[in-house]
């Protein structure tokens, strides 16, 4: 069964270095998504990404993070300086499509824990 | 700004009962809804779903109940068995005018232990 791949499972970084976090989407879906979890609170939304571009993004998708999707079949989420409060799990997901009003399911990857120190 | 709640942190059934999660919401416009369970380190599974113009969805031993007019809905699993032991999330969203991908705002979890 197709699934969402994520790398690394965990990165430790400085506070104030940049990190990418990577994801392979689903090969046929077309919206990808990046949440993440800090320790003890729920999943929260951070950006969604169509057609090569941002189509959603959260409060917490600030200047601070960028998404791009650098070749056919990655999609990479960068924190360009680190800070302590970014330590969470993050997620990737994607959805096959979304037609237009009908909502679609997503599927998660993994997940990456970031560590900042 | 819980748009999403579930209220109960934990919950024990014993093994072959029926297992009953609930959820409530606030926002109006969420129209689809949808349950995922995850175990420690790993990412979210998607188990469920239900369209707000249906009241019930099936799957097997999982069927999901929505009630639009109290912003309720609930995950129930019959029979319950060790491996359903997780945290169970729901999560709505709600499609914008214009289309777009919504981004799924997420309860807070419910840790599902089953007794043998």
């Amino acid at each position: 069964e197709p699934e969402v791949t994520q790398t690394p499972s965990h990165q430790v970084t400085q506070m104030g270095q940049e990190v990418i976090l990577r994801c392979v989407p689903i090969s046929n879906h077309l919206y990808f998504y990046w949440y993440r979890q800090i320790l003890g609170q729920k999943v929260e939304f951070l950006v969604s990404f169509y057609n090569n571009e941002i189509s959603e993004k959260s409060e917490i998708f600030d200047d601070q993070f960028s998404v791009e999707r650098p070749d056919g079949s990655n999609f990479t989420l960068k924190i360009r300086s680190t800070k302590l409060e970014d330590s969470a799990m993050y997620f990737c997901a994607s959805s096959e499509a979304v037609a237009s009003r009908s909502p679609d399911t997503q599927y998660f990857g993994p997940g990456t824990r970031l560590t900042v120190l | 700004d819980q748009q999403v709640k579930q209220n109960s942190p934990s919950l024990s059934v014993q093994e072959g009962r029926i297992s009953i999660l609930n959820c409530d919401y606030t926002n109006s416009m969420f129209d689809y809804f949808l349950w995922y369970k995850k175990y420690p380190a790993e990412g979210p599974t998607f188990l469920i779903s239900i369209s707000s113009i249906k009241d019930k969805n099936e799957d097997g031993r999982f069927t999901v109940f929505l009630n639009k007019s109290a912003k309720h809905l609930s995950l129930h699993i019959v029979p319950s068995q060790p491996g359903d032991s997780a945290v169970y999330f729901c999560a709505a969203s709600g499609v914008e005018s214009g289309g777009g991908a919504d981004g799924l705002t997420f309860g807070k979890g419910t840790h599902l232990i089953i007794q043998p």
